[in-house]
């Protein structure tokens, strides 16, 4: 257990409101990412942080912003939920003191209609 | 190429049969190397590191060959619990960016 949070856990919504997703981590973690899950394309890298206000890119960024004000805490925003983001959201972070070897959170299972 | 290849099976094995999953990867750089494995509407959860000189973890057994770029997870005497998805995980050289394969589901069956 990494003691990573996220929070909603699961939410619907309608498209074109604006959504945010929270990851809470407790251990100090430098480094946390956003991914989503889809059937047929596996974990897809969205956002990832390299520390307080530090962010970068991933594979799959288009339509979402992420902040990361605080060490523990790493938000990831769906300006104008759109159906194709209809996904499960995966936080994680990762464990330099162990082979970079990376945890996730629970899971947010996120429903735009 | 793809960046990391599974095959996604399914592999439907009977309890206490030796079952093999390969994966390849396609970046010569490539650092580090994990097995993760996912239950359903679950989040992935790291089985074991991989190691170039091969690592065991029990039932469960780990290899490298990075002259293939290839990556084996051996599953001994299989359980009903070891039923799930099992994903191959790689990171690049000087990166903290992990690609993940697409996964191999595992059916154990009584």
């Amino acid at each position: 257990d990494a003691g990573i949070t996220q929070s909603p856990r699961h939410k619907v919504t309608e498209t074109g409101t604006p959504v945010t997703l929270r990851c809470h981590q407790t251990e100090n973690h430098r480094y946390m990412y956003w991914y989503r899950q889809d059937p047929g394309h596996g974990l897809r890298l969205i956002h990832y942080s390299y520390g307080v206000k530090d962010t970068d890119k991933g594979e799959v960024s288009d339509g979402y912003s992420v902040s990361r004000s605080k060490t523990e805490d790493f938000l990831l925003t769906l300006e104008s939920a759109t159906s194709s983001q209809t996904s499960v959201y995966f936080c994680a972070i990762t464990r330099e003191d162990s082979g970079n070897e990376q945890y996730f959170g629970p899971g947010t299972r996120l429903t735009v209609t | 190429r793809k960046e990391v290849e599974q095959d996604p099976g399914p592999f439907n094995v009977p309890e206490g049969a030796t079952v093999a999953f390969n994966c390849t990867y396609s970046n010569s750089a490539s650092q580090s190397f994990f097995w993760y494995r996912q239950d359903c509407r679950k989040e992935p959860k790291l089985l074991m590191s991989v190691y170039s000189s091969g690592n065991e973890d029990g039932r469960f057994t780990a290899q490298l060959n990075r002259a293939s770029q290839y990556i084996s997870l051996l599953i001994r005497d299989s359980k009903l619990s070891d039923s799930a998805t099992y994903l191959c995980v790689v990171i690049g050289a000087g990166s903290y960016q992990l690609t993940f394969g697409k996964g191999t589901k595992l059916s154990v069956i009584p």
